[in-house]
């Protein structure tokens, strides 16, 4: 069994469209995240929900928009893709904001 | 200062020796930490938590220095598989005790 699964592991789409990325856990944890790697392997939150309640939102344009329509779920949709949102994207969960984290398998996001 | 600094490496070593590494945090009220490794190409994956008395796993041994502010990973009769990414991770209690990462320190296994 998955416990944090996200679709797609590959996307490639031209600048200026909009894409969505979905992720689920099967953990019965509180917390998800949205974090971006880039190709320098840095790896930086971008969103944290708590029982589908944003509480942390780092500095991200605003084309990128969370949507969680329960705990289980949170959905990244990106606007207006740009060069530079290539990157690998991955969805993580933890019990509590304090707790490790279990990430998904990542979302490789190239835009051409 | 980063808040959380790792020497990037690579750490070139050979099968079989022993390797350590550091991470040094910025924030003295930071109360989790956490060594992650990475793969080439996948997902982070806990390794470790590192406890005030320290704690080991087998081969794998996490230590944490309040007073230096610092936390460690020795690793023991290294396998090929040890081979990745190792990221060192702080809460931040300032920051709604969110997660900070260190940029990783790459370690690479050779026979």
């Amino acid at each position: 069994d998955t416990a944090v699964s996200q679709t797609p592991k590959y996307l490639v789409t031209q600048m200026g469209n909009d894409k969505s990325i979905k992720c689920e856990q099967n953990l019965g944890h509180d917390t998800m995240y949205w974090y971006k790697q880039d190709s320098k392997k840095f790896l930086k939150i971008m969103f944290s929900y708590n029982n589908k309640e944003l509480i942390i939102n780092e500095t991200v344009p605003n084309r990128f928009s969370p949507k969680s329509p329960d705990k289980a779920h949170l959905n990244l949709h990106i606007n207006s893709l740009e060069l530079g949102d290539s990157a690998v994207y991955f969805c993580a969960s933890s019990q509590g904001v304090d707790s490790p984290l279990h990430f998904g398998n990542g979302t490789r996001l190239t835009v051409t | 200062r980063k808040e959380v600094e790792q020497d990037p490496g690579p750490f070139n070593v050979p099968e079989g020796a022993t390797v350590a590494f550091n991470c040094t945090y910025s924030n003295s009220a930071s109360q989790s930490f956490f060594w992650y490794r990475q793969d080439c190409r996948k997902e982070p994956k806990l390794l470790m938590s590192v406890y005030s008395s320290g704690n080991e796993d087998g081969r794998f041994t996490a230590q944490l220095n309040r007073a230096s502010q610092y936390i460690s990973l020795l690793i023991r009769d290294s396998k090929l598989s040890d081979s990745a990414t190792y990221l060192c991770v702080v809460n931040n209690r300032d920051s709604n005790y969110q997660l900070i990462w260190g940029a990783g320190t790459k370690l690479i296994i050779k026979p």
